[in-house]
């Protein structure tokens, strides 16, 4: 597709449940980066990947948040035994790679994001 | 690490003019972003200054001062469509992720 495709796009679960939350980033695109945004908050980071790997995962809030990438193109956040905490919007964004010189700002471009109910 | 400030909420009147301030706190600086958030949907990008001075598109213009640790994004002719939270975002050198700070939410009243 043209742009950051997200699924689910509503997701409600019971407190302990495992939750996988799905991004497919614009075609191209080198890097991809979680965030979280909970009901009138800035954008909190999570984990960013450059290709496959995740150069920082300083942004995860606890070990039951995973993430990968696969193909240098789809990721998967994965919430392990949800906690009502967990309720936010995740967000997906990805970009080309900013070089030194280059005319590309860098810019993320977001997806719609996947609203997470943890009751 | 990075630190950026911007204020919670304004309200401005359609037609006139606002400026909303963003000021940050970085270890290193590699760009300011501008986002635009509509309630309920994806933020999305507005403007980018890595250079002191002002960048102009159309009704939105985006101002930096890297000695000052200070931006500034201007709005003019506002449409009630302009009511939004407008997010400043800061990069650190390399390809890192981008901060951003808490967003400020603008309504325009007629």
């Amino acid at each position: 597709g043209a742009g950051v495709s997200q699924s689910p796009s509503n997701k409600v679960t019971e407190k302990g449940k495992d939750v996988e939350l799905r991004c497919d980033p614009i075609s191209g695109h080198t890097a991809l980066y979680w965030y979280r945004q909970s009901l009138g908050q800035g954008l909190e980071f999570l984990i960013y990947f450059q290709g496959n790997s995740a150069p920082d995962k300083s942004g995860l809030p606890s070990d039951r948040f995973s993430a990968e990438r696969t193909g240098g193109s789809v990721s998967t956040l994965t919430i392990q035994r949800t906690q009502q905490e967990d309720s936010a919007v995740y967000l997906c964004a990805s970009s080309l790679a900013k070089k030194r010189g280059g005319l590309n700002t860098g810019e993320l471009f977001f997806g719609e994001g996947s609203r997470l109910t943890v009751l | 690490g990075q630190n950026i400030d911007q204020p919670t909420e304004m309200t401005a009147t359609e037609g006139a003019i606002v400026q909303i301030n963003c000021t940050y706190q970085t270890s290193g600086f590699n760009g300011l972003f501008w986002y635009q958030q509509h309630a309920g949907e994806a933020p999305t990008f507005l403007s980018y200054n890595v250079l002191d001075g002002l960048e102009e598109k159309g009704r939105f213009s985006s101002f930096l001062s890297r000695s000052k640790g200070y931006s500034y994004l201007l709005l003019k002719e506002l449409q009630m469509k302009d009511s939004a939270s407008y997010l400043c975002a800061v990069r650190d050198p390399g390809n890192t992720p981008l901060v951003f700070g808490k967003g400020t939410r603008l309504s325009v009243i007629a």
